[in-house]
């Protein structure tokens, strides 16, 4: 699986918009981007996933460059109780047949403040 | 609702006994995995289970033991020979219905395991 990289920390006003980066440059062709999050002292929370296209749900929007070597996870009127880790791991597609094994890294802790 | 569940959420044992952690899940999903997460770091799987009666090592395996005799139950038995015990456990499940693929995990509340 490709490992992924994002900055350890940021900062967020209340309101605006958090843009989320992870790189990814070893992406293989079949693998999609997952994004989770971790509020302190509770179970990762799936956030959303995405192969190339751009994504969006009810929590969050995806954004995959072109070359799919990077990646951001957009949300977009954060609030305090988006203060959290964030994870973006990359991995094949689970399926029936494939193992939905997923490598957690380091993440980027995310401080919304007021 | 359907979900998962750990008991307990805090647990104390005193070192070189063995422990055993539960992890209950309604979601009628084939798959379950339980993780590690050590103060300030990302998980690590420690097992992981697609079918009942079948399970493999995740990455830190050493110390621990699992079974799956039922689908809904995947308990975690940590042994006297895991050398460092202490940590927040985290059990997970993924499949259909409700997951949107096998990575879609759903994860349990966690039970913080503090071995004296």
């Amino acid at each position: 699986d490709a490992k992924t990289t994002q900055p350890p920390s940021m900062d967020c006003a209340e309101g605006r918009a958090a843009n989320l980066p992870c790189n990814h440059s070893t992406i293989s062709g079949n693998e999609y981007v997952y994004w989770y999050r971790q509020i302190h002292s509770q179970g990762p929370q799936y956030i959303i996933h995405g192969l190339k296209n751009n994504e969006t749900n009810e929590m969050a929007s995806l954004i995959i460059t072109e070359d799919r070597k990077s990646s951001t996870l957009i949300l977009p009127h954060a609030t305090l109780r988006d203060t959290a880790v964030y994870y973006c791991i990359v991995r094949v597609r689970g399926t029936t047949d494939s193992w939905g094994k997923l490598q957690f890294g380091a993440g980027t802790q995310v401080v919304v403040t007021p | 609702d359907g979900g998962i569940t750990q008991s307990p959420k805090y647990l104390f044992r005193k070192e070189g006994q063995n422990v055993t952690l539960s992890c209950e899940q309604n979601l009628n999903h084939d798959a379950m995995y339980w993780y590690r997460q050590d103060p300030g770091q990302g998980l690590r799987l420690i097992y992981y289970s697609q079918i009942v009666n079948d399970f493999q090592k995740g990455d830190i395996a050493e110390g621990y033991s699992v079974s799956r005799e039922k689908k809904e139950s995947f308990p975690l038995t940590v042994t006297s020979a895991q050398k460092n015990p202490t940590a927040f456990y985290l059990c997970a499940s993924s499949g259909q219905p409700r997951g949107r693929s096998y990575n879609e995990q759903f994860f349990g509340p966690g039970t913080r395991l503090t071995v004296l």
